[in-house]
């Protein structure tokens, strides 16, 4: 079974400064990851996304998250923080293996709160 | 980029009655949908995957009699709150898979909100 933690439910920045959101994970096979933010009442929107390849994957906004395999993390930051980036973010994992719909698991989300 | 349209955004609607949530993929062939619930300040619950010609899969703990999902083409996928209660009010979201399905993002719909009076 494949799991997603956020440990911080909320995080609190000062705009100017760098953020992280962390996100742990557990799968079988190679993890496929993804960061998603979400702005109130509205769906969720892609940033970014690990499959293979560079540890460092740069997305949308200016953020980027980095791959670490042996901490099986996939911390989402970004070097200066805006208020505008304030919302929920959401780390999720997708299943390498066959399983039909690659039915993806989400983390319970972390409130990023950028103070001007 | 791929984009989902969920209609409506915003229902009301009298305790008893059905309401019917529409999700469409308007520029790639969604051969997989998820229909999830949020609750207010909680993540994600996800409520049944559908797959296009096929029934829904619903998780455990979700009525499909109350919950009819419906994936009748590659671009359209429906969710019906049927005989709704006040309890059925929250936040529901619907997401397409792209291709390939392992390692795509979702997309998503941006969201209904059901208030059942």
């Amino acid at each position: 079974a494949q799991s997603v933690a956020q440990p911080e439910d909320q995080v609190n920045v000062a705009e100017g400064n760098p953020l992280t959101v962390k996100c742990t994970y557990s799968v079988s096979g190679n993890p496929y990851l993804f960061w998603y933010v979400q702005y109130p009442n509205r769906g969720l929107q892609f940033l970014l996304k690990y499959i293979t390849g560079d540890n460092l994957v740069k997305g949308s906004y200016g953020f980027e998250a980095e791959f670490n395999k042996s901490q099986t993390s996939f911390h989402l930051k970004k070097p200066s923080a805006l208020v505008s980036d304030s919302a929920l973010y959401f780390c999720a994992v997708r299943p390498s293996t066959s399983g039909g719909s690659y039915i993806p698991t989400f983390g319970r989300g972390t409130s990023l709160i950028v103070h001007p | 980029g791929a984009v989902v349209s969920q209609h409506p955004s915003r229902v009301i609607c009298k305790s008893g009655t059905s309401v019917k949530i529409e999700c469409r993929s308007l520029d790639f062939q969604a051969t997989t949908m998820f229909w999830y619930r949020q609750f207010p300040k909680q993540s994600l619950m996800l409520m049944a995957t559908s797959n296009e010609g096929s029934k829904a899969t619903y998780e455990q703990g979700v009525e499909k009699d109350k919950f009819l999902i419906n994936h009748a083409s590659l671009t359209l996928s429906t969710l019906t709150v049927t005989s709704a209660h006040p309890e059925d009010s929250s936040f529901y979201i619907c997401s397409a898979s792209g291709r390939p399905p392992e390692n795509s993002p979702l997309h998503f719909g941006n969201g209904t909100r059901l208030t059942v009076t």
